[in-house]
């Protein structure tokens, strides 16, 4: 059971280029999150889904697209990188069901510098 | 500003004893709080979690408590063991959201053997 995979696992970029950061999950979660985590700083959601053709900005999303045409894959892109998107990026996905709270799943993170 | 604080960015713990780390929040609306354990290059992974009705919540060695008059919680981690050396994250969420959370800092907690 893969759970959420995230790639590429690193990555350097230069100021101006654009990437698309993966994310999969193979627990068949309805929701499904972006977060970046700078250095000494906790998780900020950047966008989220709650279902294919869903999306929503989240506390971060300047500088970020998303995309959720299907259940599994969530893709962030960035379009104009710049140094202030260094940082490590994680998707996370969770089944909101009846029950309304339910732990997130964490990918292992993708480490993005951008020069 | 911060609606979800973790005053300690590190604790020290000797294996065997008690790890207490704290979490402070600033919005009344969160009612449902989480503790998420993180290791290095790896995603964080769920611990335990409180609903606000109530004041304790226990799953084997961790147990977290909730003053929500003090908007207050704290995880408790008894007896200590080497393998908890992590950092550990406080999230909260706010009722009828989209369960989005709110992140701490993170306390980085050492339990030396």
């Amino acid at each position: 059971n893969a759970g959420v995979t995230q790639t590429p696992k690193f990555r350097i970029l230069k100021i101006g280029q654009s990437m698309t950061l993966q994310c999969t999950q193979d627990m068949n979660h309805n929701y499904m999150y972006w977060y970046r985590q700078d250095p000494g700083m906790g998780l900020k959601l950047i966008y989220y889904s709650v279902g294919a053709g869903i999306t929503d900005k989240g506390e971060v999303p300047n500088g970020y697209n998303v995309s959720r045409s299907t259940t599994e894959d969530f893709p962030l892109r960035l379009e104009l990188a710049a140094p202030s998107q260094t940082s490590v990026y994680f998707c996370a996905s969770r089944y909101r069901g009846q029950a309304l709270n339910s732990p997130l799943h964490f990918g292992n993170g993708t480490r993005l510098t951008v020069t | 500003d911060q609606q979800v604080k973790q005053n300690s960015p590190s604790l020290s713990v000797q294996e065997g004893r008690i790890s207490i780390l704290n979490c402070d929040y600033t919005n009344s609306m969160f009612d449902y709080f989480l503790w998420y354990k993180k290791y290095p290059a790896e995603g964080p992974t769920f611990l335990i979690s409180i609903s606000s009705i109530k004041d304790k919540n226990e799953d084997g060695r961790f147990t977290v408590f909730l003053n929500k008059s003090a908007k207050h919680l704290s995880l408790h981690i008894v007896p200590s063991q080497p393998g908890d050396s992590a950092v550990y994250f406080c999230a909260a969420t706010p009722g009828g959201s989209q369960g989005n959370l709110i992140f701490g800092k993170g306390t980085k907690l050492s339990v030396k053997p």
